[in-house]
């Protein structure tokens, strides 16, 4: 089975701060995705990656970077946190077919900004 | 453009009722690909199915049916005999083979079977 795992389930963090969030994935897929879940708006997706070092801006990349070291793992960072990233975070992954692949997602880090 | 309407925010049923979870799809490209998910309280989305534009079979999957439409751009999720493990947000989302990699997902609807 897939697995795509996310460092933390919950974070609280305040303005300001510098927040990290990882996802690492077994199953050598060459694409890694980040997407914000809000009520209402369904998943929007921030940003991916198709290989390592490689990135591509979502539909709401403001706000955020990311980093693609190793093709296993996917980092999300919040150079400055605000209380309008509070959220819950997806991370996936999903083999380099165009369009038909399957994305496989992480339980998701819910995270407060206070 | 494409975009995804899940019109349902919320729907309640009764265990054993049957249900359906009505998703529209709107693209341009002739080749796309549909694909339903479920999101579980625990937070993950799990992958339900997967159907391409060339395949116009309905599926069913135990309890699970899914019925693609192309002549009304309708992809729905009917799920029969509910239960309360069914309790879920449900997302349908569409992936056009040319350009990048995106999912286009709708807002989700959310399951609640009541016992």
């Amino acid at each position: 089975d897939v697995k795509v795992t996310q460092s933390s389930r919950y974070l609280v963090k305040r303005t300001g701060e510098k927040v990290f969030l990882e996802c690492v994935q077994d199953m050598d897929h060459e694409n890694m995705f980040w997407y914000r879940q809000d009520p209402g708006l369904g998943l929007r997706l921030i940003y991916f990656s198709y290989d390592v070092k490689m990135k591509e801006k979502g539909d709401i990349p403001e706000g955020y970077s990311v980093s693609r070291e190793k093709k296993e793992r996917f980092s999300l960072i919040l150079e400055s946190a605000s209380t309008n990233q509070t959220s819950m975070y997806l991370c996936a992954s999903s083999p380099s077919t165009r369009g038909k692949n399957i994305q496989y997602f992480g339980a998701g880090t819910r995270l407060s900004v206070l | 453009a494409q975009k995804v309407t899940q019109a349902q925010t919320e729907i309640s049923v009764v265990e054993k009722e049957d249900v359906t979870l009505d998703c529209v799809y709107e693209t341009r490209d002739t080749t796309y690909y549909l694909f339903w998910y479920k999101q579980p309280p625990s937070g993950e989305l799990v992958f339900l199915i997967r159907r391409n534009s060339f395949d116009e079979q309905n599926e069913i999957s135990g309890r699970y049916s899914w019925n693609f439409q192309k002549s009304t751009s309708s992809f729905n999720f009917t799920i029969t005999a509910s239960q309360v493990v069914d309790s879920a947000v449900y997302f349908c989302a569409l992936s056009v083979t040319g350009g990048t990699y995106k999912y286009i997902f709708g807002t989700g609807t959310r399951l609640k079977v009541l016992a």
